[in-house]
């Protein structure tokens, strides 16, 4: 049964970066049909896609959060990664890694999430 | 950036009931449209894909139909364990969207 498991500070600066990383299990970031995605939560609010990475590395990020995304991929460690640079209180919520199967689009399986913080 | 509605925003109805949510899409999907289901504390689980394909695991009671823009999810007979809250999600072209969401409560 294919696992993920998100890992990283859970209180981040303001305009400091926020780095989580998602280790898969049973299952291997290498698989061609397969993307991994991040997706957040805000306190009390709805979902919001931030990016997409394939096993060739290749992403797909929100336009919303501009530039500051950047998401890789470690097949050698079976793991992706989340930067989110110049942080602020908005950007405080639950993260979620996720796999994405490609056709048709949809996560089918979820992390259980990390509660990351933007204070001082 | 596709924007996605739902309706109603919250729900209250008995065990046994028939609900039903309706999700828009602000522009054709052509059916790449997906319905989560959430409850509190926990990552959203995946019930349906491609507007009406019922995931392995995911009771029959649960059902998804497209007409047009439109999109419904339909739960025929409500259980206890289906009051959560439940998103759709356009995955025709990124960004991936979501919608608002529906809470489903106990009436």
């Amino acid at each position: 049964q294919l696992q993920l498991q998100e890992s990283g500070p859970g209180l981040v600066k303001p305009s400091q970066t926020l780095s989580l990383t998602c280790t898969v299990s049973g299952g291997s970031v290498g698989t061609i049909t397969d993307y991994w995605g991040w997706i957040r939560q805000a306190p009390g609010k709805g979902l919001e896609w931030i990016g997409n990475v394939w096993h060739s590395g290749q992403t797909y990020s929100n336009p919303s959060l501009k530039s500051r995304v950047t998401i890789s991929v470690d097949t050698s460690k079976n793991q992706f990664s989340l930067k989110l640079s110049s942080v602020t209180a908005a950007d405080t919520g639950v993260y979620y890694c996720a796999k994405g199967f490609g056709d048709p689009h949809y996560f089918d399986y979820w992390g259980q999430g990390t509660l990351v913080t933007v204070s001082s | 950036d596709i924007q996605m509605t739902q309706s109603p925003s919250s729900l209250s109805a008995s065990v046994g009931d028939r609900v039903t949510i309706t999700c828009r899409a602000s522009q054709s999907i052509t059916r790449f449209l997906n319905w989560y289901q959430q409850k509190p504390g926990k990552a959203p689980k995946i019930l349906v894909s491609g507007a009406s394909t019922l995931q392995n695991g995911v009771p029959s009671r649960f059902n998804g139909r497209a007409s047009g823009t439109n999109y419904t999810l339909t739960i025929s007979s409500l259980q206890p364990e289906d009051f959560a809250t439940y998103y759709c999600q356009q995955s025709y072209t990124t960004p991936f969207t979501f919608g608002p969401g529906t809470s489903v409560d106990i009436k």
